[in-house]
């Protein structure tokens, strides 16, 4: 199994509903990095979690981290086209810097 | 700030041969790292270079290799290249890694095709 582990696979919303994402390790989390990418394109950076119990927002999405659980969570408000994507965990499970091990993926439609 | 740049944005190679990729950090980063992503193994850590000095490296044969200029720039060097590494490979900067809070900031990657 991986040691990232992303549910849903994807996931297909109407606009304007909320949606939440997870990502559970297997490890320990040393950092927990939320990326947005557009098809065969580049990673879009949205947030990064250190600390457990940490909450972060930015425009309609939050990410949640929980030290004890070993998992984080992205929820996004009121859903729109432009959220389309896909949306990759990323931890350093090592402690090592910059080795980040990323989930499979979560494969997000909205439809208008 | 410019982004992180990569070059070439597509390649397409025969197996045996050599390939160069190129990446430009954002101004101020000195820490570079590549990662290759396929549809089957998903997104991997290829190594990281901080200050012309590699840091890690993942789990990858000796065929892939890299290194870091003075001015932080970054290429990375497949050689013998085989089917199997076509993929995406996405080079991404930071300031000083993660382990210092600055987190990633990527590229939009090199499509490299081996036929």
């Amino acid at each position: 199994s991986q040691e990232l582990e992303q549910s849903p696979q994807s996931l297909i919303v109407q606009e304007g509903k909320n949606l939440t994402i997870n990502c559970t390790s297997s490890k320990t989390l040393y950092g927990l990095y939320w990326y947005k990418q557009k098809y065969g394109e580049g990673l879009i950076f949205l947030m990064m979690l250190q600390k457990g119990g940490e909450e972060k927002s930015h425009e309609k999405i939050t990410a949640k981290l929980d030290e004890k659980k070993q998992q984080s969570s992205l929820h996004i408000t009121a859903s729109q086209p432009s959220h389309a994507g896909i949306y990759l965990c990323g931890a350093d499970l090592n402690n090592a810097g910059n080795m980040l091990t990323f989930g499979g993926g979560t494969r997000l439609m909205v439809k208008p | 700030k410019a982004g992180v740049t990569q070059t070439p944005r597509y390649l397409i190679k025969t197996r045996g041969q050599q390939v160069t990729l190129s990446c430009s950090p954002i101004s101020g980063h000195r820490s570079v790292s590549w990662y290759q992503q396929t549809p089957g193994q998903g997104l991997q850590f290829l190594f990281e270079y901080f200050s012309e000095t590699q840091r890690n490296k993942g789990n990858f044969p000796g065929r892939f290799s890299g290194r870091q200029f003075s001015n932080s720039r970054s290429e990375m060097n497949v050689s013998t290249l085989e089917l199997g590494d076509s993929a995406l490979y996405l080079c991404a900067s930071s300031e000083y890694g993660t382990a210092n809070n600055s987190p990633l900031h990527f590229g939009n990657g090199t499509r490299l095709t081996v036929t």
